[in-house]
């Protein structure tokens, strides 16, 4: 059974940065792709961004409203993802979702429990 | 970006009853790759179906997905009491892959 857990989340000023870990068992993490995905408040899903396999090139990829302050990275020796945020907007307040992804490109076949992240002054 | 919508907002039904809820995409879906996902109060979502009409391993023959191009439906045969949850539609054949806003299926 694949288990995915994230940690990290915790309250942020704007501005600052956090950084998330998942953990990651039952998979094969070193062939998987693994995602983020990200839940506001009493709102709906939302593609953070995408990290390949090494031994699919590795590529990343990302949403336009995170792209260029977020980084998706992994860690095959430890079985790990995280997802580096910084310059940390109100709009990032979300519960994130570490994901991997399965029976196609971005679809998330199975799910973390999440980990809020609140940016507040 | 493909934009997607969901169609009704919220579904109100009684246990045994049929749903039938539709997505509705700004444009074409390249290979009609949309998935399903359902997600319960206070639990992360969970992949239901993919490439339109594929059940996902585990998932009840009860729910069923149809459609292509820009229109979509997942059906879910006879209600059970967990299936009362928000469904969202995902589109994952462009780039960046998008969801809709989700339809809640509530007890009526």
């Amino acid at each position: 059974e694949v288990q995915l857990v994230e940690s990290g989340g915790g309250l942020v000023k704007p501005g600052g940065s956090l950084r998330l870990s998942c953990a990651a068992s039952g998979i094969t993490f070193n062939v998987a792709w693994m995602s983020w995905v990200r839940q506001a408040p009493g709102k709906g899903l939302e593609w953070v961004g995408r990290i390949k396999s090494k031994t699919d090139g590795g590529a990343i990829d990302y949403a336009a409203p995170v792209k260029g302050r977020f980084t998706i990275s992994r860690d095959d020796s430890k079985n790990t993802l995280d997802l580096q945020m910084n310059s940390l907007k109100t709009e990032d307040t979300a519960v994130y979702y570490c994901t991997a992804v399965g029976y196609g490109d971005y679809v998330s076949a199975s799910w973390g429990r999440g980990t809020l992240v609140t940016v507040s002054s | 970006e493909i934009v997607l919508t969901q169609s009704p907002g919220t579904l109100s039904l009684s246990p045994g009853e049929r749903a039938t809820l539709s997505c509705r995409a700004s444009q074409s879906v390249p290979s009609n790759y949309l998935a399903w996902y359902q997600q319960r109060p206070g639990q992360a979502p969970r992949l239901l179906i993919h490439g339109a009409s594929t059940r996902a391993t585990g998932i009840p023959d009860r729910f069923s997905g149809s459609g292509s191009g820009t229109d979509f439906t997942l059906t879910v045969s006879r209600l059970e009491p967990e299936d009362f949850a928000v469904y969202y539609c995902q589109q994952y054949g462009a780039s960046p892959p998008t969801f809709g806003p989700g339809t809640k299926v509530e007890i009526k």
